[in-house]
């Protein structure tokens, strides 16, 4: 089927290695951000989280890092597997209505055997 | 399991017609949003409705339509004045009173124009 990782910047890493992918969020009132995955023809699964007054938070083989200085989040994936293969997506809260969010384009992840 | 579930996964519009997409969901969640998917985009806001009865208009709700008669059920149509509806439809949901809460997505529904 049409994949939505078309025309989207990707990395391509080798199995095993460490992942990070990038992503610059719009508006700096944002207070809530989310990583998604998204494999081709399925919808986005949430992987970790994170909320302003943190800078760092993990969870299993997955970290997120946000400067707020420089409105930058970052997801590092650790040991990265075939299975890691997707593209993925930051969300930002934006404030506004409840719970609307901004999404970004996305990065296509493509791991190496 | 808890869940969302779109249907059907493949959806075929011919002109001047009107089809609805359907999004269930058992998470007991008071929110829940309709968006629209492009290749190499965003994922764009058409509705969200946070309670019952009750929907508000996003970025692109020009020719969609949305009701929420229940808690568990959000369906989409899209009409006849939607040019261009081609396009990976995806429904999610979220705890209503916590603005710091994941949303959560189904599967999706392509459409695609006969």
């Amino acid at each position: 089927g049409e994949s939505v990782g078309l025309h989207l910047p990707t990395l391509s890493v080798q199995e095993g290695d460490n992942s990070i992918i990038n992503c610059a969020y719009s508006n700096s009132a944002s207070d809530y951000f989310i990583w998604y995955k998204q494999e081709s023809g399925k919808g986005p699964q949430f992987i970790i989280d994170i909320r302003s007054n943190m800078d760092k938070r993990q969870g299993q083989r997955v970290t997120v890092l946000l400067n707020k200085t420089v409105k930058h989040l970052s997801l590092q994936i650790a040991a990265t597997q075939p299975g890691d293969s997707a593209v993925y997506f930051c969300a930002e809260n934006y404030g506004g209505s409840q719970g609307n969010l901004i999404f970004g384009k996305g990065t296509k992840l493509s791991v190496k055997p | 399991d808890g869940g969302i579930t779109q249907s059907p996964k493949y959806l075929f519009r011919k002109e001047g017609q009107n089809v609805t997409l359907s999004c269930e969901q058992n998470l007991n969640h008071d929110a829940m949003y309709w968006y629209r998917q492009d290749p190499g985009q965003g994922l764009r806001l058409i509705y969200y409705s946070q309670i019952v009865n009750d929907f508000q208009k996003g970025d692109i709700a020009e020719g969609y339509s949305v009701s929420r008669e229940k808690k568990e059920s959000f369906p989409l149509t899209v009409t006849s004045a939607q040019k261009n509806p081609t396009a990976f439809y995806l429904c999610a949901s979220s705890i209503y009173r916590d603005r710091a809460q994941p949303q959560h997505f189904g599967d999706g529904t392509r459409l695609s124009i006969l």
